[in-house]
């Protein structure tokens, strides 16, 4: 099946900082979708975006699918963003398998 | 409600009971999934539904878990004889259709004792 490999998978930052976090995917996939998942254990739907580049506030993300990666950027990153980000690739069954998750911390 | 609503939000169980864990999932949205993720792991594929189709079961870890799909809405996941292996974080999540923007439930935490 797909593999579905992020980077880095710990990341600490400074109040403020810019990050980017990775999601490298082994086979073409027709869906890709960002979360967040929180100190307190919810999931939030950051971004759909199987191709192209999409902004949200300070997240913005882009996916490469012909080369089987997708970047999530956090500009100005605040304690709020703490938590632990993953994405997820559905490669045509609709079946979204999830990646190993990066794992931020933001500090004061 | 507005959102995926799951309960029991926290379950302990002893081992070798059953348990039902229950998914309702946005008004409208014909796509429903359940994941599993242990405690500092990701999020594990267990079945996923659409409409009336045949589930995805192929996530499934053994013959112990079943879930079912009532009337294309309310879900019902179903862990027969647990072992303190199945002990995690249940989640359920929605889509209008399949490959769409998934929300997930709060879900349910499972202790086995």
């Amino acid at each position: 099946g797909i593999q579905v490999e992020q980077s880095p998978p710990d990341l600490i930052l400074q109040e403020g900082a810019n990050s980017t976090l990775r999601c490298n995917f082994s086979d073409s996939v027709n869906n890709l979708q960002w979360f967040h998942q929180n100190p307190w254990g919810q999931l939030i739907n950051l971004f759909y975006i199987p191709s192209g580049t999409k902004q949200n506030g300070r997240l913005s993300a882009t996916t490469v699918a012909t080369e089987r990666y997708s970047l999530l950027y956090i500009s100005s990153s605040q304690t709020t963003d703490s938590g632990v980000y993953f994405c997820a690739v559905d490669s045509g069954t609709y079946k979204y398998i999830f990646g190993t998750g990066t794992r931020l911390k933001v500090l004061a | 409600g507005a959102g995926v609503s799951q309960s029991p939000s926290n379950k302990v169980t002893e081992k070798g009971k059953d348990v039902e864990l229950r998914c309702d999932p946005i008004s409208g949205h014909t796509a429903l999934y359940w994941y599993r993720q242990s405690l500092g792991q990701g999020l594990e594929f267990l079945i996923y539904f659409q409409g009336n189709s045949a589930p995805d079961k192929s996530g499934l870890p053994s013959d112990r878990f079943s879930a079912e799909r009532t009337g294309g809405s309310v879900s019902t996941l179903t862990i027969q004889r647990t072992q303190q292996e199945d002990s995690a974080v249940y989640l359920c999540a929605s889509s209008l259709l399949g490959g769409n923007t998934i929300y997930f439930g709060e879900g349910s935490w499972l202790t086995v004792v």
